[in-house]
């Protein structure tokens, strides 16, 4: 059982380049969620979603966006780096009758 | 937004001491659920403790164990016969059911074992 798996693990990226954090959970959880965590700070909530085909703002959306066509499956795509987006980011999954919150390893962006 | 307050940046403990680290919330909601998690040096958030608010009772886990004051809205974190592997960043966080579950997350304390 994998639990909360994304790719990569780490990554530099250029002003203005784009790219997708693949975030994949075999746990059958419908609920889904992408935090950013930056240097001495807490999680912060990106974006959401309660199941495939559904998707919604936290706190943090602006620079980001979302897909869910599968119960599985949850990318995080960024469209234009900016240094701002330098930080290392979670996906997490969980179960709507259980709230745990499983977290993947994380990614670690830098962009310059 | 709820709001969750972590106070203590850093604190240090020896080995076998127990430790108490704070947290506050703030909210209007009368059910919800708090967490605590542990985060070691290989950045993988681990579950520590959970409570659910309509509960009195104060939940324990091995050596981890919580004092939740509803009313003054605290929820700390007491971690007895400290370990080394106790050694990580330790998040306090807010969920309010039924909201696509949405966690609201503390700065963060960094605790250090001291052998």
């Amino acid at each position: 059982n994998a639990g909360v798996t994304q790719t990569p693990k780490f990554r530099i990226l250029k002003i203005g380049q784009s790219m997708t954090l693949q975030c994949t959970q075999d746990m059958n959880h419908n609920y889904m969620y992408w935090y950013r965590q930056d240097p001495g700070m807490g999680l912060k909530l990106i974006y959401y979603s309660v199941g495939a085909g559904i998707t919604d703002k936290g706190e943090v959306p602006n620079g980001y966006n979302v897909s869910r066509s599968t119960t599985e499956d949850f990318p995080l795509r960024l469209e234009l780096a900016a240094p701002s987006q330098t930080s290392v980011y979670f996906c997490a999954s969980s179960s709507s009758s259980y709230n745990e919150q499983f977290f993947g390893p994380g990614t670690r962006l830098t962009v310059l | 937004a709820q709001t969750v307050t972590q106070s203590q940046p850093e604190m240090s403990v020896q080995e076998a001491e127990t430790v108490t680290l704070s947290c506050t919330y703030d909210t209007s909601e009368n059910n919800y659920y708090l967490f605590w998690y542990k985060q070691p040096p290989s950045r993988q958030m681990i579950l520590v403790i959970r409570q659910e608010a309509y509960k009195q009772q104060n939940a324990t886990e091995n050596r981890f164990s919580v004092n939740f004051q509803k009313a003054a809205k605290s929820f700390s974190l007491k971690i007895s016969d400290s370990q080394l592997g106790d050694t990580a960043m330790y998040f306090c966080a807010f969920m309010k059911p039924n909201t696509g579950n949405q966690f609201y997350f503390g700065t963060g304390t960094s605790l250090t074992v001291i052998p």
